[in-house]
């Protein structure tokens, strides 16, 4: 069955950075495109970054464009979220969701990681 | 950018009952519109896709409607473990989540 198991969360001060992984089994990872989304304590769901099946083409929500950067390792089938000058508001459960389609993209996310938890705090 | 906006973000309800909940975009997006159901502490599920396709394993009870700017999902009989909130999420552009609706005991 499809398992996305995410690592790397924990507490780390504004202007800090984090590496976030997600490992994927179940499926043929090289073959869907990956996205990241967050969601605050007590809040709504904010899609993050996506990265294409084959790495060529990665896409950021405003917020966070600039300052992380999605990317995969085929060969580990594993999804990376590289965050860099964290904010307070960056508080949030980061989970890796995977695309619903084969190689082409549509957005729609029909398997999710159980989350790790990333705390912006001084 | 596109919004989107549910309604209504709580609403109580009985076991058996019909619930409907609606979603706007501000602009059309055809049918690129998903539903995730999220329990407390738990990752959301993918309901129901290009605005009402369901999902595998999904009940019936559970439907899709809608097209352009209004999409409608409604739980034809409330069943104990259908309480949760829901979100509302278009695939026309970048992926953008509805603000959620929360469906709560009566």
């Amino acid at each position: 069955q499809v398992q996305l198991v995410e690592s790397g969360g924990g507490a780390v001060q504004p202007g800090g950075s984090l590496r976030l992984s997600c490992t994927a089994s179940g499926f043929t990872f090289h073959n869907n495109a990956m996205h990241w989304v967050r969601q605050a304590p007590g809040k709504g769901l904010e899609w993050m970054a996506f990265i294409r099946y084959d790495g060529t083409n990665e896409l950021y929500a405003d917020s966070v464009k600039g300052r992380f950067t999605i990317s995969r390792d085929n060969s580990k089938n594993t999804l990376y979220l590289q965050m860099n000058s964290l904010r307070d508001e960056d508080t949030a459960v980061y989970y890796c969701a995977k695309d619903i389609q084969y190689e082409e993209e549509v957005h729609y996310f029909d398997y999710w990681g159980q989350g790790t938890l990333v705390t912006v705090s001084s | 950018d596109i919004q989107m906006t549910q309604s209504p973000s709580s609403v109580s309800a009985s076991v058996g009952d019909r619930v409907t909940i609606t979603c706007r975009a501000s602009q059309g997006i055809s049918n690129w519109l998903a539903w995730y159901q999220q329990k407390p502490g738990k990752a959301p599920k993918l309901l129901i896709s290009a605005a009402s396709s369901l999902q595998s394993g999904v009940p019936s009870r559970f439907s899709g409607s809608g097209s352009g700017t209004e999409f409608t999902l409604t739980i034809s009989s409330l069943q104990p473990e259908d309480f949760a909130t829901y979100y509302c999420q278009q695939a026309y552009s970048f992926p953008l989540f509805g603000g959620g609706s929360k469906v709560e005991i009566k």
